[in-house]
């Protein structure tokens, strides 16, 4: 079957760095996506990972071992803006996005 | 390019209701998905359809859920009769080709079923 696992909740300070996890186990693995989920909103593209290794954009980098089923997105210089849900998902086969269940990050002053 | 658009934003209904959610594209792009969210089970892919027809309805949850893409620029989610339990917010996406274009999610229809 296919499953992701990424922790529920985080905490973290303004201006700090957070590190959230998700590690999968699917079939047909082509891929791993970052999307970021504010309260009542859409999920919004952050980062797209197919290849071992790290990917920088700014603030937000992702980072994936194809070899353990790992991945992580590093966010720096946290802001109160980056209060909302990140949402790890696999892609499998051509099209098909296998979403994890998100963590939701909280930002405190 | 106004993104997806999504109608209603809002819908409560009762249980037996018939209940269609629409969905336009931002055109150009000809991959259409639709996504139900709940607390318990995050994000799900119910349907998708490439140049309008249904490629992959696999998530689908039950015969009481269809699902149409008449033309390009336009797709409707039904469900008749509805139920408590298909209570939670339904999103629309859509990308262009390639393996690595992004899907672009609409801003949902949160349906509640009394």
């Amino acid at each position: 079957g296919q499953n992701i696992d990424q922790p529920t909740e985080m905490t973290a300070t303004e201006g700090a760095i957070v590190q959230i996890n998700c590690t999968y186990q699917t079939s047909g693995f082509n891929g791993l996506f970052w999307y970021q989920q504010h309260a009542g909103e859409a999920p919004t593209f952050l980062s797209y990972n197919v290849l071992d290794g790290l990917e920088e954009k700014g603030r937000f980098s992702s980072f994936l071992s194809r070899s353990k089923g790992y991945s992580y997105l590093l966010l720096k210089e946290l802001q109160m803006k980056d209060s909302a849900s990140y949402l790890c998902a696999a892609r499998t086969g051509a099209n098909n996005l296998f979403f994890g269940t998100g963590t939701r990050l909280t930002v405190i002053p | 390019d106004a993104g997806v658009i999504q109608s209603p934003r809002h819908e409560v209904t009762e249980m037996g209701q018939e209940v269609t959610l629409r969905c336009k594209p931002i055109s150009g792009h000809d991959y259409l998905f639709w996504y139900r969210q709940t607390m318990m089970r995050g994000l799900e892919l119910l349907i998708y359809f490439n140049n309008n027809v249904p490629i992959d309805d696999s998530g689908m949850p039950e015969d009481r859920f269809s699902a149409k893409m008449p033309n390009a620029s336009f797709s409707t989610l039904k469900i008749q009769p509805s139920e408590p339990r298909d209570s939670a917010v339904y999103f629309c996406a859509c990308r262009s080709g390639g393996q690595s274009d992004t899907q672009y999610f609409g801003p949902g229809t949160r349906l509640t079923v009394l």
